[in-house]
C-alpha cells in the first residue's frame, strides 16, 4: 500500500527561526495535505495542493508540490509560540469509489522555544 | 458552518462496556471517515462512508468494532465488548470529492 515518509519526527527552534518539514511517498499522489494539530484537537487544514509544482502560501507557511508528484515540503518562516504543534502531511488519489481518502505522515512535533 | 461535530469529547468506561461514539458530518458533505489516533500507532483509518455507504472497513481493528451511518447527518461507531487496548483518540472526519478532510474535535476513550 502507500506509504508517506515525513521528516523530521520532531523539531526544537526558537522563536523567530525558520522551519522546513517534508513527506515523500513510495507512490504518486494527486493531491497533498498539510494539517496542523493542537494539543486536545483535531487536525485543522493549513494548505491544499492539488498541481504538480504548485507553491502555495498561507501566511507565513508555504508549502509546494514536488514535480515528481512523489513529494511535498511544508515551510514555515519567522515561527511564533503558537506554531507549537504537530504538522501532519496527507496525499491522496481519487479512489475509485469517489471518495478522496487520505494517507497521512507519522507527523512532525514542533516545539517553539522562547 | 458548525464543522464536525463529535460526542462525547470524553469517555472513560470499563472493560468489557460497550461504547458508542457519535459524529455528525458537515451539510453537504458525502464522504465520512473514522479514524483512530495512538501514539504508537498514529493516525489510523477504521473506516469510511460514501453516501451513507461503507466503502472500506479493511481498518476496522476486530470484529468488536462496528460503524452505522443511518442517514447523512449521523454516524456511529461502537466498541463492544470495550478493551483497554481500545484507549485513543476517535476522529471523525468528513469531505466531499472536491474539498478535503474536516476533522472533528475528537472523542478521548480511555478504557480501564
Amino acid at each position: 500500500g502507500q506509504q508517506l515518509n515525513q521528516s523530521p519526527q520532531s523539531m526544537f527552534i526558537q522563536e523567530g527561526e525558520d522551519v522546513s518539514m517534508n513527506c515523500t511517498s513510495s507512490s504518486i499522489f494527486n493531491t497533498w495535505l498539510w494539517y496542523k494539530q493542537d494539543p486536545g484537537e483535531g487536525p485543522v487544514l493549513l494548505i491544499a495542493l492539488y498541481k504538480a509544482g504548485e507553491l502555495t502560501s498561507n501566511g507565513r507557511l508555504t508549502a509546494q508540490f514536488g514535480i515528481t508528484r512523489k513529494d511535498s515540503f511544508l515551510n514555515i518562516s519567522a515561527s511564533i509560540p503558537s506554531d507549537v504543534g504537530i504538522y501532519f502531511c496527507a496525499g491522496s488519489l481519487i479512489s475509485s469509489g469517489s471518495a478522496r481518502q487520505l494517507t497521512f505522515g507519522s507527523g512532525t512535533q514542533l516545539t517553539v522555544l522562547p | 458552518d458548525a464543522g464536525v461535530i463529535q460526542s462525547p469529547r470524553h469517555e472513560v468506561t470499563e472493560m468489557g462496556q460497550e461504547v458508542t461514539l457519535r459524529c455528525k458530518p458537515i451539510s453537504g458533505h458525502n464522504s465520512l471517515f473514522w479514524y483512530r489516533q495512538t501514539m504508537m500507532r498514529g493516525l489510523e483509518l477504521l473506516i469510511y462512508f460514501n453516501n451513507n455507504v461503507p466503502i472500506d472497513d479493511s481498518g476496522m481493528p476486530e470484529d468488536r468494532f462496528s460503524a452505522k451511518m443511518p442517514n447523512a447527518s449521523f454516524s456511529t461507531l461502537k466498541i463492544q465488548p470495550s478493551e483497554p487496548r481500545d484507549s485513543a483518540v476517535y476522529f471523525c472526519a468528513s469531505s466531499t470529492r472536491d474539498r478535503p478532510y474536516t476533522f472533528g474535535s475528537g472523542t478521548r476513550l480511555t478504557v480501564v
